[in-house]
């Protein structure tokens, strides 16, 4: 019972342009989501979120706009940087902080 | 480093060995997570302790056994593991009340 998906395994973008990362649920009680980042040989960091209150949160280079009719929240990233090249996870919990549910990731490839 | 530590970072085994993973945090946190990383799979949670206490097993074999002797440890005890057991085994915590979770960097079991 996959909650969260991300359906695209990888994206790549040229340098300075935006980078749109995709993350579907299914669960309408999900109220927290969150994106994380992984670079290889690292565990996964948290990078930015937002509550189900809000439709949209800022973050210098990245925005997370949720939209709840749809089940569907969205990471942009820009400019896009080299350095943001990386595994991105979206996950998304249920009031309780206890069960947290993550997407498959999309890789994220920024090209010089 | 993100303040939960993970060893070994790699460890290769055969079926019939028993070994552990470790997990350690001092950030004050109260709930620790293993979880398992496949590739092209959502990351699974395998077990939650909040407070010390096992919260959540999400139908995991016995071949794994978790252990949390405080607040601060977590173990994951395998023995007779399978090939397909061969993952990135990550360990992360969180405030039971709070926002996101703290990753380790994760241990890459091969069982052979």
């Amino acid at each position: 019972d996959q909650q969260v998906k991300q359906n695209s395994p990888s994206l790549s973008v040229q340098e300075g342009r935006i980078s749109i990362l995709n993350c579907d649920y299914t669960n309408s009680m999900f109220d927290y989501f969150l994106w994380y980042k992984k670079y290889p040989a690292e565990g996964p960091t948290f990078l930015i979120s937002i509550s189900s209150i809000k439709d949209k949160n800022e973050d210098g280079r990245f925005t997370v706009f949720l939209n709840k009719s749809a089940k569907h929240l969205s990471l942009h990233i820009v400019p896009s940087q080299p350095g943001d090249s990386a595994v991105y996870f979206c996950a998304a919990s249920e009031g309780n902080n206890n069960d947290m549910r993550f997407g498959a990731g999309t890789r994220l490839t920024v090209k010089p | 480093e993100t303040g939960v530590t993970q060893t070994p970072r790699h460890l290769v085994m055969g079926m019939t060995n028993k070994k552990s993973l470790k997990c350690e945090q001092h950030l004050g946190h109260n709930a620790m997570y293993w979880y398992k990383q496949s590739a092209k799979k959502p990351l699974e949670l395998m077990f939650v302790y909040s407070l010390e206490e096992r919260v959540e097993n999400n139908s995991v074999p016995s071949r794994f056994s978790p252990e949390c002797p405080n607040s601060s440890h977590l173990f994951l005890h395998l023995h007779t593991l399978q090939p397909e057991d061969s993952a990135l085994y990550l360990c992360a915590s969180s405030h039971l009340t709070g926002v996101g979770y703290t990753f380790g960097s994760g241990t890459r079991l091969t069982v052979v």
